[in-house]
């Protein structure tokens, strides 16, 4: 059964810090990882993507890929509420399927 | 304006019915999705399709079926099988077959069954 591991959380962070959410992986074979963001009633938003090794910078969002620990995470810096939702990982593990994590619950406060 | 649309936005069923949820794409998508999502879980993949006239069971296909007479249109049909249909269903498109190609969701379909 091939996996997909995030933290319900909710993970709390006063506004303007760094939330830091992270994502686990069982299938050594996986090429590409999405980061989605969830309103509460509403459906999953694209937010990034990754599939090298290393960093990737999209304003304030970080995405950041660790392929040999088989671990993804996503940096929001300077957290709005505004950014509080629940942030779905989801990794392709074929040219045809995404396996999506149970999410996430971020809350920033004032 | 380009995008995904589902209707209808809410759907109430009395046991024993089929109900269809439609799923529209203007965005030129070949690829297809249907999920189902239920509190605390992920999304689970039900159906999808790569091309018209061709589609494929996902990890929860029974109780199920769609069809893929159109590009633009997937729609799922939620039949008296499926023993607990409650959930939030989300359409999904995607541009194609790759193991790069991001999917792109329509604002979902709430079905209750009374």
């Amino acid at each position: 059964q091939k996996e997909v591991e995030q933290n319900s959380g909710p993970l709390s962070v006063p506004e303007g810090a760094i939330a830091s959410l992270n994502c686990t992986y069982s299938d050594r074979g996986s090429q590409s990882f999405f980061w989605y963001r969830q309103y509460s009633g509403k459906s999953p938003e694209l937010i990034m993507f990754i599939y090298s090794n290393g960093d990737k910078e999209d304003g304030r969002f970080t995405a950041q890929l660790n392929k040999a620990s088989q671990y993804v995470s996503l940096l929001i810096r300077d957290s709005q509420p505004s950014d509080s939702a629940t942030y779905l990982c989801a990794v392709k593990i074929d040219t045809d399927k995404l396996i999506f994590g149970t999410g996430t619950r971020l809350q920033v406060f004032p | 304006d380009g995008g995904i649309t589902q209707s209808p936005k809410y759907l109430f069923r009395k046991e024993g019915q089929n109900v269809t949820l439609s799923c529209e794409q203007n965005l030129n998508h070949d690829a297809m999705y249907w999920y189902r999502q239920d509190p605390g879980q992920g999304l689970r993949l039900i159906y999808y399709s790569q091309i018209v006239n061709d589609f494929q069971k996902g990890d929860i296909a029974e109780g199920y079926s769609v069809s893929r007479e159109k590009k633009e249109s997937f729609p799922l049909t939620v039949t008296s099988a499926q023993k607990n249909p409650t959930a939030f269903y989300l359409c999904a498109s995607s541009i194609g077959r790759s193991r790069y190609n991001e999917q792109f969701f329509g604002p979902g379909t709430r079905l209750t069954v009374l």
